[in-house]
C-alpha cells in the first residue's frame, strides 16, 4: 500500500489561509469517507484535527476544515498562527483492510 | 484524563525480538479498539497493526508475519510483539486509542501516547 500523496511543504503569512491536499486512489479516499487530518508538532504526541473527511473532535480550532473530491482530500486552516507550524498528515482506511498515512506536509507560517 | 504509556523500546540487534507494552488510564480499556502507529526518524507516519474488541488483529503488509498486536483487558494493556527485526523498523511506536465511531472501519486516533523508541542495529 503505496502512501498517500500530499505536498512536501506549505507555507503562508499570518492570517492567511492554506490548503493542503492529500491524494489517493478509488480504493482508500475515494472509496470511503474515513479520510482524517493530524497536526504533528515535533517531540510532541500527534493531535487529531479532523476526521471523517469534514468533522471536528471536540478541542480542534474551528480554523481547520476538510473537504474531499473524488480520490482527493483537502485540509484547510483559516487565519494562519505561528502556533500552526507544525507537520500534518492525512489518513485514510483502505480495501484492504489496513490505514495509509499521507507523506505529510510541513507548514511554515512566514 | 486519559493516559497512554508506551514503554519497551531499546537497541536490539538485526533479526532480534522485542515487546512493547502500553499501559491506558481513565478509559474503559476493553471497549477500545487499539492500533500502533509508528514513525522513523526523519519519515513520515506508518499504522503498523490495529486490535478489536473481539481480539481481531490487522496488520500492516510491512510487518505481517513477523509483529503480533494483543491487549489484556483486565490489565488494560496493549501489546506488540515484535520478532525478525529489520534496521527499517527502527522508529518511535505509539499506541494510539481508535475514535468512537458507529462503522467499524471508520479508522481515526484521538488519544496519542509519547511513544516508545525501538532502534535496530549491529
Amino acid at each position: 500500500q503505496s502512501a498517500l500523496t500530499q505536498p512536501a511543504s506549505v507555507s503562508g503569512s499570518p492570517g492567511q489561509s492554506i490548503t493542503i491536499s492529500c491524494t489517493g486512489t478509488s480504493s482508500d479516499v475515494g472509496g470511503y469517507n474515513y479520510v482524517a487530518w493530524y497536526q504533528h508538532h515535533p517531540g510532541r504526541a500527534p493531535k487529531l484535527i479532523i476526521y471523517d473527511v469534514t468533522k471536528r473532535p471536540s478541542g480542534a480550532s474551528n480554523r481547520f476544515s476538510g473537504s474531499k473530491s473524488g480520490n482527493t482530500a483537502s485540509l484547510t486552516i483559516s487565519g494562519l498562527q505561528a502556533e500552526d507550524e507544525a507537520d500534518y498528515y492525512c489518513s485514510s482506511y483502505t480495501s484492504s483492510v489496513t490505514l495509509v498515512f499521507g507523506g505529510g506536509t510541513k507548514l511554515t507560517v512566514l | 484524563e486519559v493516559q497512554l504509556v508506551e514503554s519497551g523500546g531499546g537497541l536490539v540487534q538485526p533479526g532480534g525480538s522485542l515487546r512493547l507494552s502500553c499501559a491506558t488510564s481513565g478509559i474503559s480499556f476493553s471497549t477500545y479498539d487499539m492500533h500502533w502507529v509508528r514513525q522513523g526518524t526523519g519519515k513520515g507516519l506508518e499504522w503498523v497493526a490495529a486490535i478489536g474488541t473481539v481480539h481481531d488483529t490487522y496488520y500492516s503488509g510491512s510487518v505481517k508475519g513477523r509483529f503480533t498486536i494483543s491487549r489484556e483487558n483486565a490489565e488494560s494493556s496493549l501489546y506488540l510483539q515484535m520478532n525478525s527485526l529489520r534496521a527499517e523498523d527502527t522508529a518511535v511506536y505509539y499506541c494510539v486509542t481508535e475514535g468512537r465511531s458507529s462503522n467499524w472501519n471508520d479508522w481515526f486516533f484521538d488519544v496519542w501516547g509519547r511513544g516508545t523508541l525501538v532502534t535496530v542495529s549491529s
